[in-house]
């Protein structure tokens, strides 16, 4: 089956450890995503990627790093710098759209991560 | 400043009844329009879209409607059923080369029997 899988499910770190996301998906998608997601909030993007060994900071990107060596995978390393990492965090990817007149840009999400600083 | 918003937090429907989710944006370079539906603790799964060429997209039960000139769009339920009791988000793309998706802050649908 085709899909994205994030591991784990819930995750527990103490303050001040980096600690990395993982993200796989098999759907042979160009085009990968990071998000946070806070109580009340709506979904904020931190980094993309649209191909491999290539990525770009999203609009909340600070104390975040990624990196993008496989086309199947994008990995989060959310570091010691962010200041409120507690959050749900949620991987996508999608087809590379590429073209300004590609029509739409479906993004397939995985599970997410629900990481908790202490 | 939010580029996507749904002004409503959450809305509570009689099942068999109709429910009408919105979403506003303020951004008119937005040229494609997507809602996704959210359970507690999972990812969100793609519902249904629409592209700024077209005025309604209809899939089933789901229909939504987009008016360019009020910068206004609409999820439209019927009927509504307990299983749709989840969280909505509206979705906006752009004409980046990237295409990135602009979320709103989503509405919680509870849907009563």
């Amino acid at each position: 089956d085709g899909g994205i899988t994030q591991s784990p499910k819930y995750l527990f770190r103490k303050e001040g450890q980096n600690v990395t996301l993982s993200c796989e998906q098999n759907l042979n998608h160009d085009a990968m995503y990071w998000y946070r997601q806070d109580p009340g909030q709506g979904l904020r993007l931190i980094y993309y990627s649209q191909i491999v060994n290539d990525f770009q900071k999203g609009d909340i990107a600070e104390g975040y790093s990624v990196s993008r060596e496989k086309k199947e995978s994008f990995p989060l390393t959310v570091t010691s710098a962010q200041k409120n990492p507690t959050a749900f965090y949620l991987c996508a990817s999608s087809i590379r759209t590429g073209s300004l007149s590609s029509s739409y840009n479906e993004q397939f999400f995985g599970p997410g991560t629900r990481l908790t600083v202490l | 400043d939010q580029q996507v918003k749904q002004n409503s937090p959450s809305l509570s429907v009689q099942e068999g009844r109709i429910s009408i989710l919105n979403c506003d944006y303020t951004n008119s370079m937005f040229d494609y329009f997507l809602w996704y539906k959210k359970y507690p603790a999972e990812g969100p799964t793609f519902l249904i879209s629409i592209s700024s060429i077209k005025d309604k997209n209809e899939d089933g039960r789901f229909t939504v409607f987009l008016n360019k000139s009020a910068k206004h769009l609409s999820l439209h339920i019927v009927p509504s059923q307990p299983g749709d009791s989840a969280v909505y988000f509206c979705a906006a793309s752009g004409t980046g080369s990237a295409r990135q998706l602009t979320f709103g802050s989503g509405t919680q649908l509870t849907v009563l029997p």
